[in-house]
This record gives structure tokens, sequence and C-alpha cells, in this order.
């Protein structure tokens, strides 16, 4: 299975700035994708991002509120810009494995914003 | 619209006592069913993917099963550390993404 990090693991910030997540993961994927988990709830997906083109977002997300980097196959970033305390939760990023539909996921960004 | 729910919210068994979880889903086209386990302060990790009606997958004291309207997850004499939420999503025909249930947070005591 991929192995996968993100920077930071944590975050407070205040409201009215903007968060990078970073996602590294050790061997190349073609599709990335990036979750949040809100407290007590399950994943909702945001988007997903594949290399060398736009993102595709779900409904109720929007790129300028969550904008997204893919520069290369191990790599990619999400901003969370304009923060309000709405925006607390965890953000996870994952990648496909091997078997069509399997998901590995990071350890994931628990920001608080204040 | 697409839907997962689970069941029970929350679970306390003894160490050894077996039990089931349930998936329950309305989707329009099931591409398959898959069920993860989270860790406090970790991402998912990924258990059993299940395709279609009637196929079963083993994992230790772990057996996921598949019907056509819902999935079970039964774990056998379990232990401390199977304590966990497991999530369990759903996959359409139609699409690429996932829609999540809302987990089972299993406390296993010893």
């Amino acid at each position: 299975s991929a192995v996968i990090s993100q920077k930071p693991s944590r975050d407070i910030c205040q409201r009215g700035t903007s968060l990078t997540i970073q996602c590294q993961v050790d061997s190349q994927v073609t599709m990335m994708f990036w979750y949040r988990q809100q407290p007590g709830q399950s994943l909702t997906l945001i988007a997903t991002a594949n290399q060398g083109s736009e993102a595709t977002y779900e409904s109720g997300f929007v790129i300028d509120k969550f904008p997204i980097s893919r520069p290369n196959l191990t790599f990619s970033t999400l901003t969370v810009s304009n923060m309000s305390p709405e925006d607390s939760s965890i953000y996870l990023c994952s990648v496909e494995g091997p078997r069509a539909g399997t998901q590995y996921f990071g350890p994931g960004t628990r920001l608080l914003v204040l | 619209e697409d839907q997962v729910t689970q069941s029970p919210e929350a679970l306390r068994l003894q160490e050894g006592e077996s039990s089931s979880l349930n998936c329950s889903y309305t989707v329009s086209g099931l591409r398959g069913l898959f069920w993860y386990r989270q860790d406090p302060g970790k991402g998912p990790e990924f258990l059993f993917t299940l395709y279609s009606a009637g196929e079963e997958k083993e994992k230790e004291r772990l057996k996921a099963t598949l019907t056509k309207k819902e999935s079970f997850l039964h774990i056998t004499a379990p232990k401390p550390e199977d304590s966990a939420t497991y999530l369990c999503a759903v996959q359409t025909s139609y699409g690429q993404n996932f829609v999540f249930g809302p987990g089972t947070r299993l406390s296993v005591l010893p």
C-alpha cells in the first residue's frame, strides 16, 4: 500500500486567514482525493485531483474556497481560504489503490479556526 | 440521492463477545462497497472491497458480507485492539466518487 504523509498534522488559525495543506505520496499515482471530516461526522469528498488537469469539485465546494494544486504524480496541496470557524475539521488526502475503488488515506490535518 | 447509513452508531462489547455491524445503502447502481477502519487521530485504513451480492471477505476476526441493500461486518471474538470506528463506503457505477457512511464506533472492553 502507498505511504501518505500530510503537513501540517494540525493547526490553529485565525478567522479570515488561509492554510495550505500538503500531501506527499511515496509512489506515483494518477488520482488523488481530498476529503473533509467534520467533528463526529463521516468523510465528505471535496475534490478529485489528477496530475496535469484542473481539479474536479463536488457539489458544495468551489475552487475559490478550496484551491488545489497537483504539480506532479506524488504531491498535491489543498488551500482552505478565508477561513471561518465552520471550516474547523479534519482534512484528509487519499490516493487510489491498485485494486479498483480502493483508497489509501493520509493521517489527516486537524484544523481549528478561531 | 445516494445514501449510506450505518448502525449502530456506537457499540460496546466485552472481549470475546461476537457481534455484527450494519451498513445499508441506497444507490442507483453499485460498483463496489468498501469497509474501512479508523483509529482516533488517523486516516481510514482499508479493510475490504465487496462487488456483488453474496460475496464474502474475511480477515482475521473480521468477515464482511454483501446483499443487494446492505452489508454486514461480523466481528468474531473481538479483542480490545479491534476498538475503532468502522466506516463503510459505496462507489456508484456511474461515477468514481465515494459516499461514506457515518461510521460505527466500536469499543471492546477487556
